[in-house]
């Protein structure tokens, strides 16, 4: 699977948007980018998926570039409970991929400020 | 929905002794994962399986830790004899395999287990 590149640590003032980026300049073609976050003393949560297009739900949405050596997430209206660490993962999605093994690197701390 | 449920949420035992963490995945869910996470080294992948089979335990970290599925809606994790650097939180996962296009559905995590070994 490719790697990813995060910054450590963001600030975000509540009720913005937060905006968090990553690089993956080695991610194939069949490689999704997928984006976990975890709230202190609890397990990740997923968050969003793609491929190549841009994606949006519920809680968030996915922006990746054309050339998919990078995305952002983006949190568009950030709140306190916001505050967690988000990991950014590319990995093969495919029933023949023995379960796309989830890779965590250190993640971005993100901290939202009132 | 109940999602993953993992028991005990906190395990606090003394050296030499046996430990087994166990866990329910989401009914329904083929893959079943177990991780660690410490300071150190961060979230881990140690073992995963399909369908109750052991796919991949090349995490594990060694002969003291084991893992099996008797069946499809329980899992263990058994740490014989445990050491004070086996303390960590273990987490559990559950995915399901997506339908059509061949994508794995995302994983989704239990609240894990905070184990302390004095």
């Amino acid at each position: 699977d490719a790697k990813t590149t995060q910054p450590p640590s963001m600030d975000c003032a509540e009720g913005r948007a937060a905006n968090l980026p990553c690089n993956h300049s080695t991610i194939s073609g069949n490689e999704y980018v997928y984006w976990y976050r975890q709230i202190h003393s609890q397990g990740p949560q997923y968050i969003i998926h793609g491929l190549k297009n841009n994606e949006t739900n519920e809680m968030a949405s996915l922006i990746i570039t054309e050339d998919r050596k990078s995305s952002t997430l983006i949190l568009p209206h950030a709140t306190l409970r916001d505050t967690a660490v988000y990991y950014c993962i590319v990995r093969l999605s495919s029933i023949y991929n023995q379960g796309g093994k989830l890779i965590f690197g250190q993640g971005t701390e993100l901290s939202v400020k009132p | 929905d109940a999602g993953v449920i993992q028991s005990p949420r906190h395990e606090v035992t003394e050296m030499g002794q046996e430990v087994t963490l166990r866990c329910k995945p989401i009914s329904g869910h083929d893959y079943l994962f177990w991780y660690r996470q410490t300071m150190m080294r961060g979230l881990e992948l140690l073992i995963y399986f399909n369908n109750n089979v052991p796919i991949d335990d090349s995490g594990m970290p060694e002969d003291r830790f084991s893992a099996k599925m008797p069946n499809a809606s329980f899992s263990t994790l058994k740490i014989q004899p445990s050491e004070p650097r086996d303390s960590a939180v273990y987490f559990c996962a559950s995915s399901s395999t997506g339908l059509g296009q061949g994508v794995n559905q995302p994983q989704h995590f239990g609240d894990g287990t905070r184990l302390s070994i004095l």
